[in-house]
């Protein structure tokens, strides 16, 4: 199983600011098939990043992904107040799948 | 436009049977992996298992067995049956849809597991 390790896990910052969120893979993620979401209180995640660096449908250009083999990376380049959420990586390329225990990105 | 609905108790008592349903609206139902997982209160997310449409089933070791998918596509439905409850299971779960990752998510629906 892939543990996927997450970083920092709370990250404080305010609106306009760049955030770089991290996830540190156990093994070598197979084939880019890596992926970021979003998740407010209260409601499902949101699908961000697939692909390492592909953005879902109607995710804005502020959110990129980048990384490769164990090291992977969410940027949003301003954040909007809208952000401030907890951020979950998940890898879907070998069984069982596993997501890392979040970033908190808070005020 | 995809969307989910999970159904099924609120409450379940310990060592009894979970079972819920996931009703899908919108797309193709036999290209993709359906998906369940679920997420303790305060904690993270943990990937149950999903299952496709000619019934080929990947499930979580974590589940030691317990846990059942079952798929009816005339209905357009998948079922999570987890067997030996535990308040460990306590969670909301979630349905997905999973193609390039997970990308469409129903809303979830909270079990309690609790005499």
């Amino acid at each position: 199983e892939i543990v996927l390790t997450q970083s920092p896990g709370t990250l404080s910052l305010s609106p306009g600011e760049r955030a770089t969120l991290s996830c540190r893979a156990s093994q070598s993620v197979y084939s880019n098939y890596f992926a970021w979401y979003q998740q407010k209180p209260g409601q499902a995640p949101r699908p961000l990043m697939y692909g390492i660096s592909n953005r879902a449908t109607g995710i804005p250009d502020r959110f990129s992904g980048s990384g490769s083999g164990t090291d992977f990376t969410l940027t949003i380049s301003r954040l909007e107040p809208e952000d401030f959420a907890v951020y979950y990586c998940q890898h879907y390329g070998s069984l069982p799948f596993t997501f890392g225990q979040g970033t908190r990105l808070e005020i | 436009q995809v969307q989910l609905q999970e159904s099924g108790p609120g409450l379940v008592k310990p060592s009894e049977t979970l079972s819920l349903t996931c009703t899908v609206s919108g797309g193709s139902f036999s290209v993709y992996y359906w998906t369940w997982i679920r997420q303790p209160p305060g904690q993270g997310l943990e990937w149950l298992g999903d299952i496709k449409s000619s019934g080929n089933t990947n499930y979580n070791p974590s589940l030691k067995s317990r846990g059942t998918f079952s798929i009816d596509t005339s209905r357009n439905q998948f079922s999570l049956s987890l067997r030996s409850v535990t308040a460990a299971d306590t969670a909301v779960y979630y349905c997905a849809r999973r193609w390039s990752g997970v990308d469409f998510w129903g809303r979830g629906t909270l079990v309690t597991v609790s005499s």
